[in-house]
């Protein structure tokens, strides 16, 4: 079983359009992350949640929406999409907020034109 | 804020050699995690070293943090086409808005 999955894999769509990224975790985790990770493969934090509450949201444009139903799941919607939205986007999951091993999905990879 | 550098950017060897990646930090490092990644694949976890001189190995690869803990090194011993990807360190923040913070990664290519 996959423990951190994101869907889709693959995500194409037009500028000004708006999407949604879902992720899930089978872990029992209470803490999860999205990460984007530009064209030079430089992955960088975008938001954190612990036990659904945001913890962590880093400078990133009002357009990104994380949303967390319960502990299992933190979703990305992304409104009006812009060219420089284009890139891979990372969930990944942890316990607790002390360091420990994070998990990370497999990646969506947006494209924007 | 935390800034880890790695070096080299990339790096190309023949099957069977050894190598190192080499990630420093402008901070002590609370906890110093090696991630390799594949193309088109999510990132999986190394190993994680929170201890000065704490040394850790995995098959082929050891991963060491200094005394000071501000910098790790990742060996590989006879390299093989299946260790090719990206390798990244990443540095936990500590406190109660832990993140991880990334380098921006060591391209390896290993030719049989």
């Amino acid at each position: 079983d996959t423990a951190v999955s994101q869907t889709p894999k693959y995500l194409v769509t037009q500028m000004g359009n708006d999407k949604s990224i879902k992720c899930e975790q089978n872990l029992g985790h209470d803490t999860m992350y999205w990460y984007k990770q530009d064209s030079k493969k430089f992955l960088k934090i975008m938001f954190s949640y612990n036990n659904k509450e945001l913890i962590i949201n880093e400078t990133v444009p009002n357009r990104f929406s994380p949303k967390s139903p319960d502990k299992a799941h933190l979703n990305l919607h992304i409104n009006s999409l812009e060219l420089g939205d284009s890139a891979v986007y990372f969930c990944a999951s942890s316990q607790g907020l002390t360091p420990s091993e994070a998990f990370f999905g497999q990646g969506t990879r947006l494209t924007v034109v | 804020s935390q800034e880890l550098e790695q070096s080299p950017q990339s790096l190309i060897v023949q099957e069977g050699k050894n190598l190192t990646i080499n990630c420093t930090s402008s901070k002590t490092l609370y906890g110093l995690y090696w991630y390799k990644q594949k193309y088109g694949e999510g990132l999986i976890f190394l190993m994680m070293l929170q201890k000065g001189g704490e040394e850790k190995s995995h098959e082929k690869i050891t991963a060491k943090l200094d005394e000071k803990k501000q910098q790790s090194s990742l060996h590989i011993t006879a390299s093989q086409p299946s260790h090719a990807g990206i390798y990244l360190c990443g540095a936990g923040s500590g406190g109660s808005n832990y993140k991880l913070t990334f380098g921006k990664g060591t391209l390896l290519t290993v030719n049989p």
